[in-house]
């Protein structure tokens, strides 16, 4: 299993273009989550989704938009790009229920994608 | 949501034990608390977790005191590989969201 992949891994934006993350998991998890980490500082969940077809916002949803179309993927998308936005994205995905001891809501986390916008 | 306290960093030297402190002083009965680590350049990952009771695992252990206030994630002896930030989280059994704060930054010495 590749687990929780994400791409790309790097991109440069200029201010007021727009792009697209991929999170692909392959581990057949309900719930799918998009967080931002800037530096030195912990992680700030963006919006996740708890089933295909479903989203909700988290923490720090403006400027962003997601959608779970199929179960295994979820986009995170930035319509325009602004210099606040430059930051390391990280996608998790985690099961409903607890499995093997784990808590139900156990994430399992991609490598992240590091978005530089000048 | 209940906040976590924990130092910002802490060194220890390889293969002795480490005791990474969290405080959580508001803490309710609901919540558990949840250990996640971060290795460099790379996302977080699981380490531990618990309710009320001391709990082990192949990675460490977590000591949580008797008023829940505080908890405590042991390594029995640390490795250069557990060099990592270290988050200690609690997680409301109502909702999604974990609330990450800026972590331990764990520092290993050969």
């Amino acid at each position: 299993n590749a687990g929780v992949t994400q791409t790309p891994k790097f991109r440069v934006l200029k201010t007021g273009q727009s792009m697209t993350l991929l999170c692909a998991q392959d581990m057949n998890h309900e719930y799918m989550y998009w967080y931002r980490q800037d530096p030195g500082m912990g992680l700030r969940l963006i919006h996740y989704s708890v089933g295909e077809g479903t989203t909700a916002k988290g923490e720090v949803p403006d400027g962003y938009n997601v959608s779970r179309l199929k179960k295994q993927n979820f986009l995170l998308g930035l319509e325009s790009a602004a210099p606040s936005q430059t930051s390391v994205y990280f996608c998790a995905s985690s099961y409903d229920r607890p499995i093997s001891g784990l808590p139900r809501d156990t994430q399992y986390f991609g490598p992240g994608t590091r978005l530089t916008v000048l | 949501d209940a906040k976590t306290t924990q130092p910002n960093s802490m060194e220890s030297n390889e293969e002795e034990p480490v005791h990474l402190p969290c405080n959580h002083s508001t803490i309710s009965g609901t919540d558990y608390i949840h250990w996640y680590r971060q290795l460099p350049s790379q996302g977080p990952e699981y380490v531990i977790h618990g309710l009320t009771s001391n709990v082990n695992n192949r990675m460490a252990s977590l000591a949580i005191a008797e008023d829940r206030k505080s908890s405590t994630l042991i390594l029995h002896r640390a490795t250069l590989r557990d060099a990592a930030v270290y988050y200690c989280i609690l997680r409301d059994g109502s909702n999604y969201q974990l609330i990450w704060g800026a972590g331990t930054k764990l520092i290993i010495k050969p």
